[in-house]
């Protein structure tokens, strides 16, 4: 079975800080999909970014940064200067076994940047 | 915009009537997915089609849920005498390639039992 962790519920912050928010995942698949999704308050879940097991090289897109650690089964995301259109709920998800595409969502975490 | 297309955002219905919501995915997509989405949780998943085919349905999917995908297109969500615990958002989902490089989402349905 699949398990995505995100143990902060909620995380405040002021604009131009940087924020991590966490992700530990569980999974006994060799070849699994880790994915980072922003739902803001309109509701549609935007797609951040994929990471396949075999890449744990980290990622910077912008102000956006992910680090992929097998070790520690974990794939944070951290948001740098952060700024108040960054509020929204930030989930991370795992695909993994026979469904390709089949995700397992963690409970998300609320980010609010406060001006 | 992904191009995932939900139709009604949103629903407002009194218990026990049935409600249905239509997804249209990107077109090409071979693969169409079910979430539903509650308040406070992530998307859980629901079912999947491959073309017109469903391939899996999760223990959510009571038998008063029922989903279709005619010609492999747009797939269409039913709940039969619907529940106040129906109340959530369900979400499609649209998948690129096989291995599902990139997942797109449509806005969801909205769905609120009275």
């Amino acid at each position: 079975a699949q398990k995505v962790t995100q143990a902060q519920t909620e995380i405040s912050v002021v604009e131009k800080e940087d924020v991590t928010l966490d992700c530990v995942y569980e999974t006994r698949d060799t070849t699994y999909y880790l994915f980072w999704y922003k739902q803001p308050p309109s509701g549609e879940l935007v797609f951040l970014i994929r990471r396949n097991s075999f890449d744990e090289q980290n990622e910077i897109s912008g102000r956006y940064s992910w680090n992929f650690q097998k070790s520690t089964s974990s794939f944070n995301f951290t948001i740098t200067a952060s700024q108040v259109v960054d509020s929204a709920v930030y989930f991370c998800a795992l695909s993994a076994g026979g469904t390709a595409s089949k995700l397992t969502f963690g409970t998300g975490t609320r980010l609010q940047v406060m001006l | 915009d992904t191009g995932v297309s939900q139709d009604p955002r949103h629903k407002i219905t009194k218990r026990g009537q049935n409600v249905t919501f239509r997804c249209d995915p990107i077109s090409e997509h071979n693969r169409l997915y079910w979430y539903r989405q509650t308040l406070g949780q992530g998307p859980e998943f629901l079912t999947y089609f491959q073309n017109e085919a469903q391939l899996e349905k999760s223990r959510l999917l009571s038998d008063r849920f029922s989903a279709e995908r005619p010609k492999g297109s747009f797939s269409t969500l039913e709940i039969q005498r619907t529940e106040q615990g129906d109340s959530a958002m369900y979400l499609c989902a649209s998948p690129q390639g096989f291995s599902g490089n990139t997942i797109y989402f449509g806005e969801g349905s909205w769905l609120t039992v009275v």
